[in-house]
């Protein structure tokens, strides 16, 4: 079936890295897509967008990419910080749709 | 910061008790969403509504109902709780889906325990 999930269940880093959050989709139908980040106990707050026309899309110390061929969405954080730690969840929507379906969480986990 | 809130944020209540949890937005938004989320899992939609006296099922099938008879009020009602119905229920509204996408803003979350 159609599903959004995520390559890994917990991401752990260090401070000032890097960080690389990956998602799969399997609906070459869908047009948009958004990364949103949850903290504990919070509802999922909007991170970064992107449509099915690009295939990068810059933020502030965000990246999000789209590679359309084999239907990937990753989400890079520049100098990680331990704010940054949370739960980041892709979501996707389907053209002519108008609600959104998310994938399983990565939880990142920045160590000072 | 989105203007969505809910209350209660938390609710312990026993089986078989009728639970409302509110929801509203003070931003004109449409469209309304709920949403249930199990502890470190995905989201699933269970209800949503285009506007005022329109709601519509989500792809997570649900016991609970809801109304919309204002167009910032979206409250979600469960007749008679269930230890199952346990669960985090989340709201969100965003402005209606043009084709060119809309960020969805949700609440704080309702978590909910029936014992």
């Amino acid at each position: 079936g159609e599903s959004v999930g995520l390559h890994l269940p917990t991401l752990s880093v260090q401070e000032g890295d890097n960080s690389i959050i990956n998602c799969a989709y399997s609906n070459s139908a869908s047009d948009y897509f958004i990364w949103y980040k949850q903290e504990s106990g919070k509802g999922p707050q909007f991170i970064i967008d992107i449509r099915s026309n690009m295939d990068k899309r810059q933020g502030q110390r965000v990246t999000v990419l789209l590679n359309k061929t084999v239907k990937h969405l990753s989400l890079q954080i520049a100098a990680t910080q331990p704010g940054d730690s949370a739960v980041y969840f892709c979501a996707e929507l389907k053209g002519g749709y108008s609600t959104l379906t998310f994938g399983k969480g990565t939880m990142l986990l920045v160590s000072p | 910061e989105a203007d969505i809130y809910q209350t209660p944020r938390y609710l312990v209540i026993g089986t078989g008790k009728k639970i409302t949890l509110e929801c509203s937005q003070t931003m004109g938004h449409d469209k309304m969403y709920w949403y249930q989320q199990d502890p470190g899992m995905e989201l699933h939609l269970i209800h949503y509504s285009y506007g005022v006296n329109s709601t519509e099922k989500g792809d997570l099938s649900s016991e609970s109902t809801v109304s919309r008879i204002r167009t910032e009020h979206f409250p979600l009602t469960l007749e008679s709780a269930r230890p199952s119905h346990t669960s985090q229920y989340l709201c969100a509204s965003s402005e209606p889906m043009t084709g060119s996408g809309n960020t969805i803003y949700f609440g704080e979350g309702s978590w909910l325990t029936v014992v």
